[in-house]
């Protein structure tokens, strides 16, 4: 199974301050189709998740564009660039490329 | 407005059976790939299983392989997952999700399954 580790497990940020999370995976997310099968969702408290990035760097609709996705290969960052109150939550990636699809442990982010 | 709501969650006995439900509204459920993704209390996020559009194809976590059962019926809008031989380790808050392209663009609010004597 492909391991996807997050760093850090927590943040704690000041709001209008930027934000970063990696997610690293134990095998490429590079599909041969040109694919990159990395997703990143937010699931604040009592919610379900929600996507915010598909394929690696797209944003999903109504995401603000504050949430950006970037990286290649195995390596990847979410950044938000000014963090906002409401912005608080649990985020996380995940990989398609294989089954099992796997999840990485969450970054618990504190306004 | 894309909606997934699900049922059945319950407390079950070890060993139990439980069938989750998740209704489908707001697109063509017959035109896409259906998903389980489940949550223990406190925990991260563990995909489950996806069914194809005809239900033709069907994928597991290996540690649900021949215990739990994914199914849809899209003259329902309805996806299905039949938990049997439950154990406490699948103690937790289910979610059906609509995977177009991997990516899990939908979520229900999620079924919570307490596996309990």
């Amino acid at each position: 199974d492909i391991v996807v580790t997050q760093t850090p497990h927590s943040l704690s940020v000041t709001p209008g301050q930027p934000a970063s999370i990696s997610c690293k995976s134990s095998q490429s997310l590079l599909d041969s189709d040109g694919t990159t099968y990395l997703f990143w969702y937010q699931q604040k408290s009592g919610q379900s998740p929600q996507l915010l990035i598909s394929e690696g760097s797209n944003r999903f609709s109504g995401v603000p564009d504050r949430f950006s996705g970037s990286g290649s290969g195995t390596d990847f960052t979410l950044t938000i660039s000014r963090v906002e109150a409401e912005d608080a939550g649990v985020y996380y990636c995940m990989q398609g490329i294989h089954l099992p699809w796997t999840f990485g442990q969450g970054t618990k982010v504190e306004i | 407005e894309v909606q997934l709501v699900e049922s059945g969650g319950d407390l079950v006995q070890p060993g139990g059976s439980l069938r989750l439900s998740c209704t489908a509204s707001g697109f063509t459920f017959g035109d896409y790939w259906m998903t389980w993704v489940r949550q223990a209390p406190g925990k991260g996020l563990e995909w489950v299983a996806n069914i194809n559009q005809d239900g033709s194809m069907r994928q597991y976590l290996d540690s649900v392989k021949g215990r739990f059962t994914i199914s849809r019926d899209d003259a329902k809008n309805s996806l299905y997952l039949q938990m049997n031989s439950l154990r406490a380790e699948d103690t937790a808050t289910y979610y059906c999700a609509r995977p177009p392209g991997r990516r899990l663009d939908y979520w229900g609010q999620g079924a919570l399954v307490t596996v309990s004597s």
